[in-house]
């Protein structure tokens, strides 16, 4: 079965300490990646994608993730945390098989960053 | 640039009573569209998904349905609504390119 697996319900960090949020994937084909954030009572914010290229793709408010196809895990990461960051954070895959544009979502990470 | 406007914002609703969730996407064409529902805060389920007008895919089975009577119109209804509906409903569009799916800022259902 396709499935996206984010293993940490939360991460706790400090302001300016870098951050890892992890996600796992198991899925057919080539996939597309996606990393989303929410903040409480919105809608999803798209942060960025991989889909092909450079394994390490940059996005939105200093966030970056790298793709690893051996490992078949992409982690979103930040050098430096700030306390605006703290939300819930979601990583998403487009089998690559699909033509829909359905995607498969983790079941969301918690961010939460201390001044 | 595009859009996507959902509403209403807020929804208090008895059971057994009917629903009737709406959203619209402005500047694209023939986009996918999609209704999630998020749970306590957490993961999204997919509910219904659309790939043009009247053609709608059900993921699960339930006590919803979803219509799209023009392009970029899609709703979300019940005849009754049930406690278990309660929750935070999202839509979403996409386009093949570049296939990433925007959000919608949500309704907070809640069936009392």
């Amino acid at each position: 079965a396709q499935s996206v697996a984010q293993p940490e319900d939360q991460v706790n960090v400090a302001e300016g300490n870098p951050l890892t949020v992890k996600c796992t994937y198991s899925v057919s084909g080539n996939p597309y990646l996606f990393w989303y954030v929410q903040y409480p009572n919105r809608g999803l914010q798209f942060l960025l994608k991989y889909i092909t290229g450079d394994n390490l793709v940059k996005g939105s408010y200093g966030f970056e993730a790298e793709f690893n196809k051996s490992q078949t895990s992409f982690h979103l990461k930040k050098p430096s945390a700030l306390v605006s960051d703290s939300a819930l954070y979601f990583c998403a895959v487009r089998p690559g098989s699909s033509n829909t544009g359905k995607l498969i979502f983790g079941q969301g990470t918690t961010l939460q960053v201390k001044p | 640039s595009q859009t996507i406007h959902q509403w209403p914002a807020t929804l208090v609703q008895p059971v057994g009573s009917p629903l009737s969730l709406e959203c619209t996407v402005e500047g694209t064409s023939n986009p996918n569209l999609y209704w999630y529902r998020q749970a306590a805060g957490r993961g999204l389920q997919l509910l219904f998904y659309s790939v043009g007008i009247g053609q709608i895919s059900s993921e699960v089975p339930q006590n919803l349905s979803a219509s799209r009577p023009q392009d970029r119109q899609f709703i979300l209804s019940s005849k009754k609504l049930l406690l278990s509906d309660s929750g935070f409903y999202l839509c979403a569009w996409s386009v093949p390119s570049p296939n990433i799916q925007y959000f919608g800022a949500g309704t907070r259902l809640s069936v009392l």
